[in-house]
């Protein structure tokens, strides 16, 4: 069993829409990441959390340590950011490289 | 860019034989990390390694192995090769190897066993 669960596993929007990709996770957790990978397969760190919230341009994340979730927000989508977002996650008491991976959600952008 | 680079991109090869991946880290990160991504399997971590020394192990194989040379490069060595190692495969790089540290990856190498 997956420890790392996304939702949903493919998406697709309109653009300019606002979207949420969810990420849960089981137990406690020092840190949490979301990654981007795009169809040529590059891997890009999009966000890293251990509380609270973070924005970058049009990309926010949250995430609920008590809830053990997080989400990332897209507001006004683009083609561009038809991709695959990835969450993952390092639990405590893991070894510090251990990162546990969910298995992405694929998100279509329509123009 | 990430500043990580890998090489090969692509590699093909018949199973059975042996590989080596190669990674150089961002400037002045100490720790490297190893990811496959297999269609079945997702993103898996294999081994991290800072300064010089294993820090952590994954889901590696005993046929595969890693190190990191004193000028911080990195190589994974890929032996016995199976159909089932088809895979891209994932470095990264961080500064010092921290939980709480960004990693940076690199384009993957892409290797195809046949």
């Amino acid at each position: 069993k997956n420890e790392v669960e996304q939702s949903p596993q493919n998406l697709t929007a309109q653009e300019g829409e606002f979207i949420t990709i969810n990420c849960s996770y089981s137990v406690g957790i020092s840190a949490l990441h979301w990654l981007q990978q795009h169809p040529g397969g590059g891997i890009v760190s999009l966000f890293m959390l251990s509380s609270g919230k973070k924005k970058h341009g049009r990309l926010i994340a949250t995430i609920n340590i008590q809830e053990k979730h997080s989400s990332l927000h897209i507001t006004a989508s683009h083609p561009r950011d038809s991709a695959v977002y990835i969450c993952a996650v390092r639990y405590y008491g893991g070894s510090q490289g251990n990162l546990i991976f969910g298995k992405g959600t694929k998100l279509s952008v329509k123009p | 860019d990430s500043g990580v680079t890998q090489t090969p991109k692509h590699l093909i090869t018949a199973t059975g034989q042996r590989v080596t991946l190669r990674c150089s880290p961002r400037s002045g990160d100490l720790s490297v990390y190893w990811y496959q991504q297999s269609l079945d399997q997702g993103l898996q971590f294999l081994i991290q390694y800072y300064n010089g020394e294993e820090r952590a192990k994954g889901n590696i194989l005993e046929r595969f192995s890693a190190q990191q040379f004193p000028d911080l490069h990195s190589e994974l060595n890929l032996s016995s090769l199976e159909l089932g190692d088809s895979a891209l495969y994932f470095c990264a790089s961080s500064t010092g190897g921290l939980e709480f540290d960004e990693q940076y990856f690199g384009p993957g190498t892409r290797l195809t066993v046949t």
